[in-house]
């Protein structure tokens, strides 16, 4: 199972927004709403941000958006601040008992 | 709070095996489905097996299936991978997450990741 594209790098200024894309096929992020995103600092573990393409866990904040359009989900990151800055992966199901993850994007807050 | 603990991570030679385990405190890990996810080292997020709560169905990654096991031990509250014919490509940081609270096939909670290293 290939891994879903995500670009390397993205970056905004404090306030601003920033999205982050995941491509994947019909097999995948296409065919069904099992997209999740996950942040990760350096050095800990991965943090739920967002659960089937675009609902949050609890104690996440909703400056945090995610959506899908056909092969392509997008996470939204509004008012960037400080501590956004880490990397993000996301993951999809796959199909046959599979899940994918992204080669993950890493945020800078400039 | 829950908090999943791993461990049992090491050094291990090409071909050696090793056995990691993942503990909780605040849950009670037999309530939920879990799995084992691991990243290299600089390198991105693998999925690598999943087992249900009563340990009844078991999936794997195509990168480990038949040389890597999951199992439970819901008695004492444990999960454990067995990780036998190791390569130098199964060098990460292995973590177990558990997935069923906010649906399907979403993590929600994460242990601190435990290192393994194989390298002769």
């Amino acid at each position: 199972q290939s891994a879903l594209t995500q670009p390397p790098s993205a970056s905004g200024s404090p306030g601003q927004s920033v999205t982050i894309s995941c491509t994947g096929t019909s097999s995948d992020v296409g065919g069904y709403n099992y997209v999740s995103w996950y942040q990760q600092h350096p050095g800990k573990a991965p943090k739920l941000m967002i659960f089937e393409v675009s609902k949050w866990p609890s104690g996440v904040p909703d400056r945090f958006s995610g959506s899908k359009s056909g092969n392509t989900a997008s996470l939204t990151v509004s008012g960037l601040q400080a501590e956004d800055e880490a990397d993000y992966y996301c993951s999809s199901y796959a199909g046959s008992n599979n899940v994918v993850f992204g080669g993950g994007t890493k945020l800078t807050v400039l | 709070e829950v908090q999943l603990v791993e461990s049992g991570g090491g050094l291990v030679q090409p071909g050696g095996s090793l056995r990691l385990s993942c503990a909780s405190s605040g849950i009670t890990l037999s309530n939920y489905e879990m799995n084992w996810v691991r990243q290299a080292p600089g390198k991105g997020l693998e999925w690598i097996s999943y087992i249900s709560s009563s340990g009844s169905n078991i999936y794997y990654a195509d990168s480990v299936k038949g040389r890597f096991t999951v199992s439970r031990d819901n008695a004492k509250n444990l999960l454990h991978l067995q990780m036998n014919s190791l390569r130098a490509e199964d060098t990460a940081v292995y973590y177990c997450a558990r997935e069923g609270v906010y649906g399907d096939y979403a993590f929600d909670s994460w242990g601190q990741g435990t290192l393994v290293t194989v390298s002769s």
